[in-house]
């Protein structure tokens, strides 16, 4: 059974900084990895797509590296903003539209 | 392009009673699948509809049930309601088609917010 966890399970920052959301997983054998953000009773909203053959993807100041043989991913979120802030969550696909979800990392990111 | 839409958005509902949510997919998006998300399980699949037929199921009760339409359109269905039922149902799309077309990336509604009293 898939397992996910995410660490820092909340993470408090100054505008501007440069930051790392960890993401790790127990089973390698997934079709892709997605990043979502989710502001407070909202929807998800996807930011990056990892495909199982791929190593990185990066989208504007937002950069995800996936490591099957470690299972692990990480989110890097460069220059931050304070609209940055939301809670921050990775799954992994690994069947149809089954999706494992991690619990999240809480970002705030403060002026 | 218009996202994924999810009625209603809110709704409130006492033990015992059912639910119907409805999910209108992307346009040009075949698959529909449905999450709960709670503050002590997170988030958690229920079950995936394409071509009007479930083709995934998660760890849920039958009581939780589905369907999707011809249009693609899918609807969930919550009988007999709990207290623990109250949650946050999302609805998700994904296009199905030639493989190169396919990224296999979700796209999330916003969500019909259930509570149970």
């Amino acid at each position: 059974k898939q397992e996910v966890t995410q660490i820092p399970a909340a993470l408090s920052v100054p505008e501007g900084e440069n930051l790392v959301l960890n993401c790790s997983f127990t089973d390698s054998a997934i079709y892709n990895l997605q990043w979502f953000r989710q502001d407070p009773g909202k929807g998800l909203t996807s930011l990056l797509l990892i495909q199982s053959s791929q190593r990185e993807q990066t989208s504007g100041r937002l950069n995800a590296s996936l490591d099957k043989s470690s299972g692990r991913s990480t989110l890097y979120i460069a220059a931050s903003q304070p609209g940055d802030s939301a809670t921050y969550l990775c799954a992994l696909r690994t069947s149809g539209s089954r999706l494992t979800f991690g619990e999240g990392t809480q970002l705030t990111v403060n002026p | 392009k218009a996202g994924v839409t999810q009625t209603p958005r809110y709704l409130i509902k006492t033990r015992g009673q059912q639910v119907t949510l409805s999910c209108s997919p992307i346009s040009g998006h075949r698959s529909v699948s449905w999450y709960q998300q709670t503050p002590g399980q997170g988030l958690q699949f229920l079950f995936e509809y394409f071509s009007e037929t479930q083709r995934n199921k998660g760890n849920f009760p039958g009581r939780f049930s589905g369907r999707q339409f011809s249009n693609s359109r899918s609807e969930m269905n919550v009988s007999t309601l709990e207290l623990g039922d109250s949650a946050l149902y999302l609805c998700a799309s994904r296009f199905l088609g030639l493989a190169g077309l396919n990224t296999g990336e979700l796209f999330f509604g916003e969500g019909s917010r259930l509570t149970v009293l």
